[in-house]
């Protein structure tokens, strides 16, 4: 059971260049996450998909696509990368039965943007 | 007024001290809080939930104070390990469940 996982780990992009983040889980849940990870702040909500087939906007969604390409896996795509886009971008997948409710957070991805 | 406010820290505090956080949130309808651990470098994970008024796990106690809008987080007997960054995340009211992260408080335990 490898929870969430994310690929790749590390990534260095020169600015204008394009790439996709991957993310799966092997938990069955219905809704998955993405959020970036700044220095000093919290995370922040980039998009999210509540339900296969569905995506919605967080907080931060410019510059940024995804694809919710069946229960398992969530990408994320920077079509134009910018240094702005620099930072941890986390993968997470939601259980919610009764009062369980809980995000389980992939490794993460650390992108660099040149 | 930001929606879910933490003092960054650090706390910096002895093995065996008490130490407690406190989050500020300002949606008052926001029914479900959550007490998360992120270790450097690495990802999230749920340390505690909090529903009604409060909930201990060991040496952790999470409370919740509706009146004031905040959650809090109390550490008894404070070990190494607990050096972390402890995350408050509050989902926003409404028809989607949007967590909404505070930015973290930084603990250091100290010898």
């Amino acid at each position: 059971n490898a929870g969430v996982t994310q690929t790749p780990k590390f990534q260095v992009l020169k600015t204008g260049q394009s790439m996709t983040l991957q993310c799966a889980q092997d938990m069955n849940h219905n809704s998955m996450y993405w959020y970036r990870q700044d220095p000093g702040m919290g995370l922040r909500l980039i998009y999210y998909s509540a339900s296969e087939g569905t995506t919605d906007k967080g907080e931060v969604p410019n510059g940024y696509n995804v694809s919710r390409l069946n229960k398992r896996e969530f990408s994320l795509r920077l079509e134009s990368a910018a240094p702005s886009q620099t930072s941890v971008y986390f993968c997470a997948s939601r259980r919610l039965a009764g009062v369980v409710d809980t995000q389980y957070f992939g490794p993460g991805t650390r992108l660099t943007v040149l | 007024r930001k929606e879910v406010e933490q003092d960054p820290g650090p706390f910096n505090v002895p093995e065996g001290a008490t130490v407690a956080f406190n989050c500020t949130y300002s949606n008052s309808a926001s029914q479900s809080f959550f007490w998360y651990r992120q270790d450097c470098r690495k990802e999230p994970k749920l340390l505690m939930s909090v529903y009604s008024s409060g909930n201990e796990d060991g040496r952790f106690t999470a409370q919740l104070n509706r009146a004031s809008q905040y959650i809090s987080l109390l550490i008894r007997d404070s070990k190494l390990s607990d050096s972390a960054t402890y995350l408050c995340v509050v989902p926003m009211a409404g028809g989607s469940y949007i967590p909404t992260f505070g930015r973290g408080t930084s603990l250091i335990v100290h010898p």
